[in-house]
């Protein structure tokens, strides 16, 4: 089976300040692994993906996260964080099952204060 | 469509009436899923469609919830004497599995509150 746990429910940082969501996962495939963004009452955006190629990934808004395997983990990272990050995010796995279905960690609500 | 479309974008009913909600999604993408979001969740994984066959219904809360996919083109999720717990987000997704890109295109949703 596979799932995600985002060890995080509610992150607050500073404007200007690094970001970190943690994300470790469990497959017992070789997993795609996403980051998904969801503003207010807007509809989820693909930050960036993981598909077994580099391991660490860079994706839009200056975000970036590296896969580990050793640590199972999928860690989402922004050097400086500015106030339109926040936002909900997810990290999400596939592993090919179900067609590709995405199974979602339950999230993490960014706070991003001035 | 250039993305993936879902109406009505929001729906208030009575508990005991039944509701169908619809996603039309990207031109050409074979496989679709319907996921369902509540207050402060994550998503929850529904059904999802391969063409026009549902290989996978697990995530179907009970009976009383259905979908059908024709023409491998657009979905209609139903919700048969919706009750008060069935308030939430209601999102479609669809992908290519044809090809190597496994990003997963999302509606904007149908929020659905039963009163």
């Amino acid at each position: 089976a596979q799932s995600v746990t985002q060890l995080d429910s509610h992150v607050s940082v500073s404007e200007g300040t690094p970001v970190l969501l943690r994300c470790n996962y469990s497959s017992s495939y070789s997993p795609s692994l996403f980051w998904y963004v969801q503003h207010p009452n807007k509809g989820l955006q693909l930050l960036l993906k993981y598909t077994s190629a580099a391991t660490l990934v860079k994706g839009i808004n200056g975000f970036e996260a590296e896969f580990k395997k050793s640590e199972t983990s999928f860690h989402l990272t922004k050097p400086s964080a500015h106030m339109s990050d926040a936002a909900e995010y997810f990290c999400v796995v596939s592993d090919g099952r179900r067609g590709y279905a995405l199974n979602f960690g339950k999230g993490t609500s960014l706070l991003v204060t001035p | 469509g250039a993305g993936v479309s879902q109406s009505p974008s929001n729906k208030v009913t009575e508990k005991g009436k039944d509701v169908e909600l619809r996603c039309d999604p990207i031109s050409g993408h074979t496989a679709l899923y319907w996921y369902r979001q509540s207050l402060g969740q994550g998503l929850e994984f529904l059904i999802y469609f391969q063409g026009n066959s549902a290989p996978d219904k697990s995530g179907l809360p009970s009976d009383r919830f259905s979908a059908e996919r024709t023409g491998g083109s657009v979905s209609t999720l139903t919700i048969q004497r919706t009750q008060q717990e069935d308030s939430a987000v209601y999102l479609c997704a669809s992908l290519d599995v044809t090809g190597m890109n496994t990003e997963a295109f999302f509606g904007q949703g149908t929020r659905l509150t039963v009163v």
